[in-house]
């Protein structure tokens, strides 16, 4: 069972304006999470963490939210890019430390 | 350039012949990892490796074998490949799934 979910399988922003991708997961014990970015035909590329000691981690246009209790975290994109148009995937790691849960992504779309 | 490479890149093959993906890491990295990405499941680890001599079970091992005798090796074995094993697969590698894991550019497979 899928522990870490993803459950909008795409989005669609105006340039400019603010994309938000969210994710939930289900094992509490995780406490610490990654974002990463894959645009077609290239590997995926890490593009933010978190830790659960924090509850928000900024870099540049890209912050992530992280709400323990509810067990979501949200990706925000301010202002939105057409460069930023790629796959976004949330991740985790086990409770061992050593397997990686993803989340089956979300497909950014920032039209102009 | 600290990068992750994958051979070969595309490959076209029949059920039943035994292949090999190499995977190779200039960084150093401990840790090592096998992912397909197929759609709508997103990207799912097939086998890790903590260090030299040390791998265990992602979550869709069946089918699979892999070998880490240098550290910067870690070949994907399909010892019989059957068509449901066709898929996009990455390699990555990191100081540890709490680290940025660098993805190899992918190596799409069919089975036929």
């Amino acid at each position: 069972d899928q522990q870490v979910k993803q459950n909008s399988p795409s989005l669609s922003v105006q340039e400019g304006r603010i994309s938000i991708l969210n994710c939930d997961y289900t094992n509490s014990m995780f406490d610490y999470f990654l974002w990463y970015k894959k645009y077609p035909a290239e590997g995926p590329t890490f593009l933010i963490s978190i830790s659960s000691i924090k509850d928000k981690n900024e870099d540049g246009r890209f912050t992530v939210f992280l709400n323990k209790s509810a067990k979501h975290l949200s990706l925000h994109i301010v202002p939105s890019q057409p460069g930023d148009s790629a796959v976004y995937f949330c991740a985790a790691p086990s409770n061992s430390g050593y397997a990686l849960n993803f989340g089956k992504g979300t497909s950014l779309l920032v039209t102009p | 350039e600290a990068q992750v490479t994958q051979n070969p890149r595309y490959l076209i093959t029949v059920t039943g012949k035994k292949l090999t993906v190499t995977c190779s890491q200039n960084m150093n990295h401990e840790y090592m990892s096998w992912y397909r990405q197929d759609p709508g499941l997103g990207l799912r680890q097939i086998y890790y490796s903590m260090n030299v001599e040390v791998t265990d079970k992602g979550d869709v091992p069946e089918g699979y074998k892999v070998s880490r005798k240098e550290k910067r090796n870690f070949p994907l074995i399909l010892e019989s490949p059957s068509p449901n094993q066709t898929s996009l697969y990455f390699c990555a590698s990191s100081s540890g799934t709490y680290n940025e894991q660098f993805f190899g550019p992918g190596t799409r497979l069919t089975v036929l």
